[in-house]
């Protein structure tokens, strides 16, 4: 079973970068992670994924390093209304099997 | 835009009775998940399926059990609910990865506050 870590809370002020690694159990080259966002009241809603290297779109970078035993999520200049819980998701595939697994959780609260 | 609905945000049993969590997605999606979310222990999958009458066990099924009748409808059951059996259940769907690619992002319900007294 894969195991994922996260750092359990982190704080931030408004206009800083923000990066949230996720340490995992080594991944195939063919298994992705992807990241979430949970506010209060709502389910995780999806941010960004990626199988390597590195991943950009709008609204955060994900770099894989080169060894694949952790990923880190990179929030640009964040703003107040980025405070929430950010999770990532380890899918490790073999043959038509699939594992899950959510780390426990980042709390990021972005202060003024 | 995907939509997951769950039939009830809270929801409020007794210990022994039969609970039913009910999921419906709008999106045609093949997959489909149940989760619990508790503090300090992130999201827990409990049962997925990939097709219809078809389930998986996840990390933690004992004392759940799930029904997909329809593609669009995944039920989770409680037979005999328990007070440890207290959470927010998310339900979320996905497409399956496909020769072209596609990233399997699972779409969550808004959750379902369960309380077992």
């Amino acid at each position: 079973l894969a195991k994922t870590t996260q750092p359990i809370s982190m704080d931030s002020y408004e206009g800083q970068e923000v990066n949230i690694t996720c340490s995992h159990n080594n991944i195939a080259t063919n298994d992705y992670i992807t990241w979430y966002q949970q506010f209060p009241s709502q389910g995780p809603r999806f941010i960004i994924q990626g199988y390597k290297t590195k991943v950009t779109n709008e609204v955060a970078s994900l770099f894989i390093p080169a060894d694949r035993k952790s990923s880190t999520l990179s929030l640009p200049r964040v703003s107040l209304s980025d405070t929430a819980v950010y999770y990532c998701l380890v899918v490790i595939s073999s043959g038509s099997a699939r594992q899950l697994t959510f780390g426990s959780g980042t709390q990021l609260t972005v202060l003024p | 835009d995907v939509k997951v609905t769950q039939s009830s945000r809270y929801l409020v049993k007794r210990t022994g009775e039969k609970v039913f969590l009910e999921c419906v997605q709008d999106m045609d999606h093949e997959n489909m998940f149940w989760y619990r979310q508790d503090p300090g222990l992130g999201l827990r999958l409990i049962y997925f399926s990939y097709d219809v009458k078809m389930k998986e066990k996840g990390d933690i099924p004992e004392g759940y059990s799930v029904s997909r009748e329809k593609k669009e409808r995944f039920s989770l059951i409680l037979e005999s609910a328990s007070t440890n059996q207290t959470s927010m259940y998310l339900c979320a769907s996905s497409t399956p990865i496909g020769l072209a690619g596609d990233t399997d992002t699972q779409y969550f319900g808004p959750g379902t506050r369960l309380t077992v007294l």
